[in-house]
C-alpha cells in the first residue's frame, strides 16, 4: 500500500459546526503533514507530526485542532471555522521528519464552510 | 526566510511541444529540491534533486539542479494534453533536528497543453 487516503473528500460545514478530517497511511511512515492549500496557491504547512508527536505548529489558529491516534492515523478537527478557511487539505507522510524522499500526498478534502 | 520562485506563472503550448519551468531558490541549510505535478488534488511526485549537474530523466521528463547558480529546471518533452498541469518545485531545507527539515513551495507553474 503506497498511499495516504484521506476521508471525506468534499465537506461543506456551517461556521458553528464540529467535524474532523481524517488521514490514513499503511506504509510505516512516521512523520505525517496537515497542509492547508488555497486556490491558485502552493500548499502551506499546518502541523507536523512525527512519531505521533506534534512537532510544527505554524501558528495555526486553534479552531484547527490535529490528532495522531497512533502512526497510521491523522485527525485533524475543526470547530468554529470561517469562510476564509474554505479551501483544500491536504495531508502528506514521509518516512521521517529527515527524509523527503517519497514523500507522499493524499488527495485531500475540500472543504467549504458556509 | 527561505524563498521559491517558480517561472512562468502560466504557459500555453501545443501537444508535441517542449516546455521548460524555471524553479529558484534561496535557502538556508539547503538538502535537495522536490518536483511535483498537481492536477485536479494531490501533488504527485516527479523528481529529488540533490547533487548538482546530475540529470534525472522518467519518460518525457527531465530535471537538473545547479547548485552554484541556485536554480533547477523541469523540462517536458513532446508534451501531450495530459500534462497539463501545475508543476510546484519545494526546496528542503536541514533545519535543527528538533524541527526536521523544512519544505518550501514555490508559487507554481500552470502547463496548458492544447491538442
Amino acid at each position: 500500500d503506497t498511499e495516504v487516503t484521506q476521508t471525506p473528500k468534499h465537506l461543506v460545514m456551517g461556521m458553528t459546526n464540529k467535524k474532523s478530517l481524517k488521514c490514513e497511511q499503511h506504509m510505516g511512515h512516521r512523520a505525517m503533514y496537515w497542509y492547508k492549500q488555497k486556490a491558485k496557491k502552493p500548499p502551506e504547512l499546518m502541523f507536523v507530526y512525527s512519531y505521533e508527536k506534534l512537532s510544527i505548529n505554524e501558528s495555526v489558529p486553534s479552531r484547527f485542532s490535529p490528532e495522531c491516534p497512533n502512526s497510521s492515523l491523522l485527525n485533524l478537527h475543526l470547530h468554529a471555522l470561517q469562510p476564509e478557511d474554505s479551501a483544500l487539505y491536504l495531508c502528506a507522510s514521509s518516512q521521517d521528519r529527515m527524509d523527503y524522499y517519497g514523500y507522499t500526498f493524499g488527495s485531500g478534502t475540500r472543504l467549504t464552510v458556509v | 526566510e527561505d524563498k521559491v520562485v517558480q517561472s512562468p506563472l502560466s504557459l500555453v503550448v501545443h501537444e508535441g511541444d517542449t516546455v521548460t519551468l524555471n524553479c529558484s531558490y534561496e535557502v538556508t541549510n539547503f538538502r535537495s529540491l522536490l518536483w511535483y505535478k498537481q492536477e485536479k488534488k494531490a501533488p504527485t511526485f516527479l523528481f529529488m534533486l540533490t547533487s548538482s549537474g546530475i540529470e534525472k530523466k522518467s519518460g518525457r521528463l527531465s530535471s537538473i539542479l545547479d547548485k552554484k547558480e541556485l536554480f533547477s529546471i523541469l523540462n517536458i518533452t513532446a508534451t501531450q494534453t495530459g500534462d497539463s498541469a501545475v508543476y510546484l518545485c519545494a526546496s528542503v531545507a536541514g533545519g535543527i533536528k528538533a524541527a526536521g527539515n523544512k519544505l518550501t513551495f514555490g508559487g507554481g507553474t500552470r502547463v496548458l497543453v492544447k491538442p
